[in-house]
């Protein structure tokens, strides 16, 4: 089956410029994160949408990042004003409930490469 | 607010040996401790999960063990091999059930 999609695989801007980032989920997860990875470092939690919640924004950096996750399915994440240390890879998961309305396992994407010049 | 702790340090193992990576966190005892792998260029990918009640999980050349009261956990590789190369995560739930992520422990399986 598909697992989860992330496009594009690498998009490169300018500083300034606005980007879309999108991640299609598996079909039925309810929950869906993103992911920050700068080069050689650990996952920096975005955002997290949980079915029809109010997203927690809490990793969310600054005010030029936002998010939407349309119909409980497809997300995506904007930068805004993009700047250079907004350069990293893009990473999106989903997870299904388990039986208690628990996520557990999460299935990443291959993530998106931003690059900022 | 939890942290994970994970040995930021490389870990080079003869290839063949076994290889021991550490998790240690410093709040509560979550009810399930995951383990993931990433390679270079790509996605983390689950591997295995422990529940608070388990004392230790198997899965082929893999096996995890948790320690509520170290508040630790322990992957061990046996009879590792080259392949078996990346970066291991540890994550747990918040108390908000959100998943939490440990920096990772490189791993290198020197032939």
């Amino acid at each position: 089956g598909a697992g989860v999609s992330q496009s594009p695989s690498n998009k490169v801007t300018e500083k300034g410029k606005d980007v879309e980032l999108r991640c299609d989920p598996i079909s039925g997860h309810t929950a869906l994160y993103w992911y920050r990875q700068s080069l050689g470092q650990g996952l920096e939690f975005l955002i997290y949408f949980q079915g029809n919640s109010a997203p927690d924004k809490s990793g969310l950096p600054s005010d030029r990042f936002s998010a939407e996750r349309t119909g409980g399915s497809v997300s995506t994440l904007t930068i805004q004003r993009t700047q250079q240390e907004d350069s990293a890879v893009y990473l999106c998961a989903s997870s299904p409930d388990n039986l208690a309305g628990q996520q557990e396992t999460q299935y990443f994407g291959p993530g998106t490469r931003l690059l900022v010049l | 607010s939890q942290k994970i702790e994970q040995n930021s340090e490389a870990l080079n193992i003869q290839e063949g040996k076994t290889a021991t990576l550490t998790c240690n966190y410093t709040n509560y005892s979550p009810a399930y401790l995951q383990w993931y792998r990433q390679d270079p260029g790509r996605g983390p990918v689950f591997l295995l999960l422990i529940r608070e009640n388990e004392k230790e999980k198997r899965k082929e050349r893999l096996k995890v063990t948790f320690d509520t009261t170290l508040k630790q956990s322990l992957f061990h590789i046996t009879a590792s091999q080259p392949a078996d190369s990346a970066t291991y995560l540890c994550a747990l739930p918040n108390r908000d059930d959100k998943i939490i992520f440990g920096k990772g422990t490189r791993l290198h399986i020197l032939p």
